[in-house]
Order: structure tokens, then C-alpha cells, then sequence
């Protein structure tokens, strides 16, 4: 079946502007969370969606937003980019239970902000 | 605050030869663990998860080994082989409503042939 799916992979904005990221989760996942990936802090939790409602949330500041959509997609933006935004962003999806099927990550979309 | 962590951010084995990558966590309420691989321009990929009632579980060619006592964990690789070259990452869940994983900075593995 097919995995987690992250579009674009590849985004250059200048400082200032705003980006979305999509995910589309596996089929009958209904839970979407979103990572920050940086050399420097790592793989950080940004937040975590089910059922179009947000259940945990990062430290991050609220220029990071996200939804979920009924069919479980999710979206994720960044306003007001900062040349520290520039970072892998990875989408992982799992069941209602993530201890049931784990966390499934796609392949990320990588910003490089300008 | 919780934090998980490696002890050693890179690792340089033979073809062949069993591999130990170690993680250390401090949030006593962790309940799940994951191992993760990640291949250069991936997303992590699941490797093997273990739950805090076992302290030791098996996969194929892998193994990861709980000690809550001293809050460690490690993932064993045997007969490593070179497309196992990647990055590990360690990650916990404190489980309950908490959705999040918190991951390690990573160990660099790198198999020589």
C-alpha cells in the first residue's frame, strides 16, 4: 500500500513569506504529526492531529500552524519565515493507536529559507 | 524536562560484525520505544519497537534491549552489512494522551566492507 506522501520535496522561499506543506497519510491512518528536522536540535515534534483535531503540540511559536482535513490529510504552515526555518519537515502518520502500528514517516519536504 | 540521547554520535564497524548502538532517556514515564533508520534524503524508517513491560525483543537481525533501571536502551545489529550504513535514531512515547515522540540526536553507522 501506498506510504506516507509529503509534497513538494523541495521548497526555497525568501525571509518574510509563508509555506505550506501537505501530507497525505496511509490509507485508514488517521492520526498525522509533523517533525522539524535540523543538524543543530535534531528531529522535533512540531504537533500531532486526528480526526481534524489538534491533540498535542510543540514548542514552537504560532507562526507554525497545522489542520487536518476529513479525509485525513494534513497541512502544515509556517508565516513570516526566519532563515532558521530552513529544515527538513517530516510528516509521519499511524492508527488511532501508534503503539498498535507504529509511526510511519514520509520523505519530507525540505525548505530552505532565503 | 524529558530528553532522550545517545552516547556515541558515530560508529565504524566491519562488514560482518555485530553492531551496538546505545541511547539513554531521563523521562521515567516513557513507555514505547522505537528504533528508527534514516538513509541519506529519507524519512525515517521503523525498525523494531518495544514496549516498557519487555526488556528485550527481537527482529530480524535486530535487537533491542530495554533496562528501565538505568533508563537505557540499545539496538543490536548482527552480521552488519553495508546497506545498514545510515543514521539510528532512539525515540520515546510517555504514552496516555501524549501522542509525541521524542527523539535522540542520532548515531551516525557506518559499515566498511
Amino acid at each position: 500500500k501506498a506510504g506516507v506522501t509529503q509534497t513538494p520535496r523541495y521548497l526555497i522561499k525568501t525571509r518574510g513569506q509563508q509555506v505550506t506543506l501537505s501530507c497525505s497519510p496511509i490509507s485508514g491512518h488517521r492520526s498525522v504529526s509533523w517533525y522539524q528536522q535540523t543538524p543543530g536540535q535534531g528531529l522535533q515534534f512540531l504537533f500531532e492531529y486526528f480526526s481534524e483535531t489538534q491533540r498535542n503540540k510543540g514548542n514552537f511559536p504560532g507562526r507554525f500552524s497545522g489542520r487536518q482535513f476529513s479525509n485525513s490529510r494534513s497541512e502544515m504552515n509556517v508565516s513570516t519565515l526566519e532563515l532558521g526555518d530552513s529544515a527538513l519537515y517530516l510528516c509521519a502518520s499511524s492508527s488511532v493507536d501508534p503503539r498498535t502500528t507504529g509511526y510511519t514517516f514520509g520523505s519530507g519536504t525540505r525548505l530552505t529559507v532565503v | 524536562g524529558e530528553s532522550v540521547g545517545l552516547h556515541l554520535p558515530t560508529l565504524s564497524v566491519q562488514e560482518g560484525d555485530n553492531s551496538i548502538i546505545n541511547c539513554a532517556y531521563s523521562n521515567s514515564a516513557s513507555d514505547y520505544f522505537i528504533w528508527y533508520k534514516q538513509e541519506s534524503g529519507k524519512g525515517p524508517q521503523f525498525i523494531i519497537d518495544i514496549r516498557s513491560n519487555m526488556d528485550k525483543r527481537q527482529g530480524q537481525r535486530v535487537t533491542v534491549l530495554l533496562n528501565k533501571t538505568v533508563k537505557h536502551l540499545s539496538l543490536q545489529i548482527a552480521a552488519t552489512q553495508p546497506g545498514d550504513s545510515a543514521v539510528y535514531f532512539c525515540a520515546e512515547n510517555s504514552g496516555g494522551s501524549n501522542y509525541k515522540l521524542t527523539f535522540g540526536k542520532g548515531t551516525l553507522l557506518t559499515v566498511n566492507p
